[in-house]
């Protein structure tokens, strides 16, 4: 059973438009994680968080943000959607270690 | 460039073999070790890590490091079905926190 839940499951939006992935943890974890996984390729970070307020870019973060107001809530905002961020979204959480542990059953985001 | 490596796969293993599954990364200066499994469609789920050379085994996983050569490999011992999946390898670099690099995965399919 999932205790990291992300929304929408999926996603088809046009050019342009500004969106809001969600996430959400009930396991009190301190650690938040954004990925990107395209079909067949390897998870690349886009923007991960120690806890609320402390928020650090990854290696695909210069089209997106994110806020971490509260420990369990970890939303990921693109202010322009364009087709190249078609994709599939994962969020993840961990709680003293470094690594992601759990991860949400992901957004697939189309933009057309 | 930090850099992960895996087969793609797919690799074959009938039912109740041993599968070896391999990870080579190209900085000396890594740290910690992880294996990922991901079923078609699904989200990545930690399975094992190791931090330091040698073996470390949990249940019929076995994960082998080996530092000097810089390769990290997963042993699944009497292969299930349910084990076919792809098979993510992460590797994290002194200073880089939670910055996790991936391969792009080995895809195993266990025959009946």
């Amino acid at each position: 059973e999932a205790d990291i839940y992300q929304t929408p499951r999926y996603l088809v939006i046009g050019t342009g438009k500004k969106i809001t992935l969600e996430c959400s943890q009930t396991m009190g974890h301190d650690k938040m994680y954004w990925y990107q996984q395209d079909p067949g390729m390897e998870l690349h970070l886009i923007h991960y968080s120690y806890g609320v307020n402390s928020t650090e870019k990854g290696d695909l973060s210069s089209e997106s943000t994110v806020s971490r107001i509260r420990t369990e809530h970890f939303p990921l905002t693109l202010e322009s959607a364009r087709p190249s961020h078609t994709s599939q979204y994962l969020c993840a959480s961990s709680s003293t270690r470094q690594e992601p542990r759990t991860f949400g059953s992901g957004t697939r985001l189309t933009v057309v | 460039q930090k850099e992960v490596e895996q087969n793609s796969g797919p690799l074959s293993v009938p039912e109740g073999a041993i599968a070896s599954l391999n990870c080579t990364y190209s900085d000396r200066g890594s740290q910690s070790f992880f294996w990922y499994r991901q079923y078609s469609g699904k989200s990545p789920e930690l399975i094992m890590f190791i931090y330091s050379n040698g073996d470390k085994e949990d249940g019929r996983f076995t994960a082998q490091l080996n530092k000097a050569s810089q390769y990290v490999s997963l042993l699944i011992r009497d292969s299930q079905p349910s084990d076919s999946a792809t098979y993510l390898c992460a590797v994290s670099y002194t200073g880089t926190a939670s910055k996790l690099t991936f391969g792009t995965g080995t895809r195993l399919q266990v025959t009946l």
